[in-house]
C-alpha cells in the first residue's frame, strides 16, 4: 500500500520564477492538503483539496494556487517566487468522513526541499 | 483561531529515560488531537491520535490522553531510546475545520 509520494524531493529557483510541485495521496484518500515548514518551525497550513476544488486557505498570498486532477493528486504551484518562500513543502492526504466537514487522520509524504536563491 | 503551546526544547535524555513532552491547545468545538514526529530530513509522522475525552492513543511506547477539562495531551514514554531522537509535534484538528495547528514543536536528543 503506497502511501503519500511527493516529487521532486529537491528543487533550486531563483527569484521571481514559478514552481509547481507534485502530490499523489495514499491509496484510497480523496482529500489533499498542503503545508509549509519553514526551517526550525511548524508546519503551517496553505489550503486544502476536495473533489478537486479548494476548501479551506491558510494565510497565504495568492501567488499560492493549487489544482486536484480526478485522480485526487494534486499540484502547489507558486509564482513570483521570494526568498521567503524557502522552505519544506508538506503534502497530507486524508479521507473526507462522512457528509460533515471532519475529516480524518492527515497522513504526510516526505516533503519538497524548496531554495530559493 | 487554533493554537498550541509545547514545551519548548531541546530536551535531552539519557537512553532508558522517562519522558513526558507537555502540550495544551485552543481549538474550535470538540477537536481531535494528533501527535506528529519528524526525524531529520524527513516529513511528518504519525505517531499517536485520540478523538474523544479520556481517550488514550498509543503507539510504539509512546502514550498521550485526551485531557478536555485542562485541554491538554502530553506525551509520555516509559523508556526512551537512542532512535527516538527527533522533533515532535503536537496538533489539534478543530470540530469543523480542515487544518492541523502546529506549534514549533519539541526537540527530544536521547543519549546512549
Amino acid at each position: 500500500d503506497a502511501g503519500v509520494t511527493q516529487s521532486p524531493t529537491h528543487l533550486i529557483k531563483t527569484r521571481g520564477q514559478q514552481v509547481t510541485l507534485r502530490c499523489s495521496p495514499k491509496s484510497g484518500h480523496d482529500t489533499v492538503s498542503w503545508y509549509q515548514q519553514a526551517l526550525g518551525q511548524g508546519p503551517q497550513f496553505i489550503f486544502q483539496y476536495y473533489e478537486e476544488e479548494e476548501r479551506q486557505r491558510g494565510n497565504f498570498p495568492d501567488r499560492f494556487s493549487g489544482h486536484q486532477f480526478p485522480n485526487y493528486s494534486s499540484e502547489l504551484n507558486v509564482n513570483a517566487l521570494l526568498l521567503g518562500d524557502s522552505a519544506l513543502y508538506l503534502c497530507a492526504s486524508s479521507l473526507r468522513v462522512g457528509a460533515g466537514v471532519r475529516t480524518d487522520t492527515q497522513y504526510f509524504g516526505p516533503g519538497t526541499r524548496l531554495t530559493v536563491l | 483561531g487554533d493554537s498550541v503551546t509545547q514545551m519548548e526544547g531541546p530536551v535531552t535524555l539519557s537512553e532508558e529515560a522517562f519522558l513526558t513532552i507537555n502540550c495544551t491547545y485552543t481549538a474550535t468545538g470538540y477537536p481531535s488531537l494528533f501527535w506528529y514526529v519528524q526525524y531529520p530530513g524527513e516529513g511528518l509522522q504519525l505517531l499517536l491520535k485520540a478523538t474523544k475525552a479520556d481517550d488514550k492513543g498509543s503507539n510504539k511506547g509512546f502514550e498521550a490522553t485526551y485531557r478536555k477539562e485542562t485541554t491538554s495531551f502530553h506525551l509520555e514514554k516509559g523508556s526512551v531510546q537512542v532512535s527516538d531522537s527527533a522533533v515532535y509535534f503536537c496538533a489539534p484538528l478543530g470540530t469543523g475545520r480542515r487544518a492541523l495547528t502546529f506549534g514549533s514543536g519539541t526537540r527530544l536528543q536521547v543519549q546512549p
